[in-house]
């Protein structure tokens, strides 16, 4: 079954806007973690916030976890067209990543 | 330092022919894994290898997949004979570390397959 499962599918915002993806899993995890992929390209380790962690920033982006609803968050604050991409969360579920299908995020200039 | 390389980029072949797609990880990277991800669905895990050693490959589909790991260097993955559903875009990636959390993976830019 599938683990990491995002929300929405697909997002389409102005830049300058912020961009919330959502991820939910099934089972307990070590640790979460997010990804970006560019078209034709693989993919590129964002952020990992662990399973006792609640919060964590990097730059223009907000990650939050939390374990009891099995979710977590993915904010990019004052998105830009470079952020264009799909994303993916990814649960650490023992020795192993379990990917979703992503969020495809379109910033238009 | 160099990052993970996959060879080819494309491949396109006939359904019941042999297709080997290559991995090379960062060097000195103990863990590698292989991906893979049909037409825009989950990235689904197909195996993992530390050093030259299987550690999970409850993702392989069926036996038509077989996967090497030479001297814990690079790493190959051979579908034999393909099928049409074999077709997506199937991804390498490679960590150091033995603990027993993952640590951040580090892609390569995958090998779309293409099965006529």
């Amino acid at each position: 079954s599938q683990q990491g499962e995002e929300d929405p599918q697909a997002l389409s915002i102005q830049e300058g806007e912020n961009a919330t993806m959502n991820c939910s899993y099934k089972t307990s995890i070590n640790n979460l973690q997010w990804y970006r992929q560019n078209s034709g390209r693989g993919l590129v380790h964002l952020i990992l916030i662990r399973s006792n962690e609640r919060e964590k920033h990097s730059g223009r982006l907000r990650v939050t976890l939390d374990t009891s609803k099995k979710s977590s968050s993915l904010l990019i604050t004052a998105s830009r067209a470079a952020d264009t991409a799909s994303y993916f969360c990814a649960t650490d579920a023992g020795g192993k990543l379990i990917f979703g299908q992503g969020t495809e995020l379109s910033v238009k200039p | 330092e160099a990052g993970v390389t996959q060879f080819p980029s494309h491949s396109v072949i006939e359904k019941g022919q042999t297709v080997t797609l290559r991995c090379d990880p960062i060097s000195g990277h103990d863990n590698l894994y292989w991906y893979r991800r049909v037409m825009g669905k989950e990235i689904k895990f197909l195996l993992h290898f530390v050093k030259e050693s299987k550690q999970d490959e409850s993702g392989m589909p069926n036996n038509r997949f077989l996967a090497e790991r030479t001297g814990g260097t690079y790493s190959t993955l051979k579908v034999q004979p393909a099928e049409l559903e074999d077709s997506g875009v199937y991804f390498c990636a490679s960590s150091p570390g033995q603990g027993k959390a993952v640590t951040p993976l580090h892609f390569g830019n995958g090998t779309r397959l293409t099965v006529t």
